[in-house]
């Protein structure tokens, strides 16, 4: 049963490009939420999608945006990179009320030089 | 604003002692979670605490959750060199907003054979 499934692993970005980050939710989950971690800190939350739509929303810029496909896949674009968007980029599955806990893809890291 | 705090951050110890890691906060979850990450790797769910005074054991690890749903605690009895890594509480809230995490800044173990 494969779990959650984030591409690339690793990136290096030049400021004010653009990214892509990609995640597969586990089998059976039917919502997705990325979270960025910075060095030596907790997750923050970005946003969270199901059904399609942006659900909720955590302190985060409009350069941040997503999209969930049809398949429950996932992307996140950030646009403008700041190399304070140097990160590792998170993508958690669950079902819709997460009451059953979060599944964590491995992340990818965002190096922004 | 921190909506989670954990304490300690860092923690060194030798093989065989206990410890505990504290997660407080002035907010009341739904439900609260408890994480391990290894470097390079997402979180992996150890355990979801829902009822205000409930413990749950996990080998040599217990997990509480407040009668007022409010904080949190980690003991590890009889610590191991595996157990090392970043231990990450985070809370939860359902109903208008569901299902968003809020994490804490981690505790980070080391446990010195």
């Amino acid at each position: 049963d494969a779990g959650v499934t984030q591409s690339p692993t690793h990136l290096i970005k030049t400021r004010g490009q653009q990214v892509t980050l990609r995640c597969s939710p586990k089998s059976g989950h039917d919502t997705v939420s990325w979270y960025q971690q910075a060095l030596g800190q907790g997750p923050q939350f970005i946003f969270q999608y199901y059904e399609e739509e942006e659900r909720q929303r955590g302190n985060f810029p409009d350069r941040f945006s997503g999209h969930q496909f049809p398949n429950y896949s996932s992307e996140l674009n950030v646009n403008a990179l700041l190399l304070g968007d140097s990160a590792l980029y998170l993508c958690a599955s669950s079902l819709r009320t997460g009451l059953n806990g979060y599944t964590f893809g491995s992340g990818t890291r965002l190096t922004v030089v | 604003t921190q909506l989670l705090e954990q304490s300690p951050q860092f923690l060194s110890i030798q093989e065989g002692e206990n410890l505990t890691v504290y997660c407080n906060s002035s907010s009341v979850f739904s439900s609260l979670q408890w994480y391990r990450q290894e470097p390079g790797e997402g979180p992996v769910l150890l355990v979801t605490v829902v009822t205000g005074g409930e413990v749950k054991k996990l080998k040599r690890l217990t997990f509480q959750f407040g009668d007022a749903r409010k904080d949190s605690s980690l003991h590890i009895t009889a610590a191991q060199p595996g157990d090392t890594g970043l231990y990450l509480c985070a809370g939860a809230f359902y109903g208008g907003s569901q299902g968003n995490l809020i994490f804490g800044k981690g505790t980070k173990l080391s446990v010195k054979p």
